[in-house]
C-alpha cells in the first residue's frame, strides 16, 4: 500500500525567504501526487498536482513542486513566502491504476515570521 | 456548481449519543471519501465509497462507525455511542472516478465535540 512521509511537522521561515516542504512517498510503478493546503478552520484546497508529463508543476500563487521518481519525492517550494501562506500543507498520493483511496501525509505547518 | 457540502459544521454530542455527519458531493461526482483529522496527526483515511458500494473501509473502526452513500441523497458517516476520543474534525471529499485523472475536492468539515 502507498504511504506518504512528511518529515517536518512545522517549518518556520521569515517573510520573503524561500521555503521547501519535503514529501516522500513509497515507491510504485506510477503515482498521482498532490499538495493540498489547509487554512485555519477550513477544509483542504488543492494547491497543485502531478499526473503525468512535465515533472515540474506550478500553482497560481507561486508554489511549485518537482516529481523526482528516483528519489520518490515531491517537494514543495516557493522562492519568497508571504504572511498569507501561513497554513498547513498536506502531500498526498494515489495509484492511478487502481480504484484506490488518496493517502495523505501528516502535514507540515508553515509559520511565516515577520 | 456548488462545492462539497458538509453539515453540520459543528456538532456537540454527549457520551453515548449518536452522531450523524452528512456530506453532499459535488454535482456529478461518484466517489466519496471520509477522513478524520486530529491535532498533530494529519488526515486519517476512514472510508472510500461509491454510490451504493463501499470500496475501502480499512480505516474505519470496526465497532460503532458506519458509512453509506445511497443512490439518492448525501453520504452519511454515523458514529454510535460516541466517546470523548471521537472528538475530531471529520472531512468529506468527493471526486470523479480515479481513472479520470482527477483530484478530490474537500468540504469544510464537521467538528464533532463529545462532552
Amino acid at each position: 500500500a502507498q504511504s506518504v512521509t512528511q518529515l517536518d511537522s512545522q517549518v518556520p521561515v521569515f517573510e520573503e525567504a524561500p521555503v521547501e516542504l519535503r514529501c516522500n512517498y513509497s515507491s510504485s510503478v506510477s503515482v498521482y501526487l498532490f499538495w493540498y493546503v489547509q487554512y485555519p478552520n477550513q477544509g483542504l484546497q488543492l494547491l497543485l498536482k502531478y499526473l503525468s508529463g512535465s515533472t515540474l508543476v506550478e500553482s497560481i500563487n507561486g508554489f511549485e513542486a518537482e516529481f523526482n521518481k528516483s528519489q520518490t519525492s515531491f517537494h514543495l517550494r516557493k522562492p519568497s513566502v508571504h504572511i498569507s501562506d501561513t497554513a498547513e500543507y498536506f502531500c498526498a498520493v494515489s495509484d492511478p491504476n487502481r480504484d484506490d483511496k488518496i493517502i495523505f501525509g501528516k502535514g507540515t505547518r508553515l509559520h511565516i515570521l515577520p | 456548481n456548488a462545492g462539497v457540502m458538509q453539515n453540520p459544521r459543528h456538532l456537540v454530542r454527549r457520551r453515548g449519543q449518536e452522531a450523524r455527519l452528512r456530506c453532499s458531493p459535488m454535482k456529478g461526482h461518484s466517489h466519496v471519501y471520509w477522513y478524520r483529522q486530529l491535532p498533530e496527526e494529519g488526515l486519517k483515511f476512514m472510508v472510500y465509497l461509491q454510490k451504493e458500494n463501499i470500496i475501502d473501509e480499512s480505516g474505519m473502526p470496526k465497532e460503532r462507525f458506519s458509512a453509506e452513500f445511497p443512490k439518492e441523497g448525501p453520504s452519511i458517516l454515523r458514529i454510535q455511542q460516541v466517546v470523548r476520543g471521537d472528538s475530531a474534525a471529520y472531512f468529506c471529499a468527493s471526486s470523479l472516478p480515479p481513472y479520470m485523472n482527477t483530484e478530490a475536492f474537500f468540504g469544510q468539515g464537521t467538528r464533532l465535540t463529545v462532552v
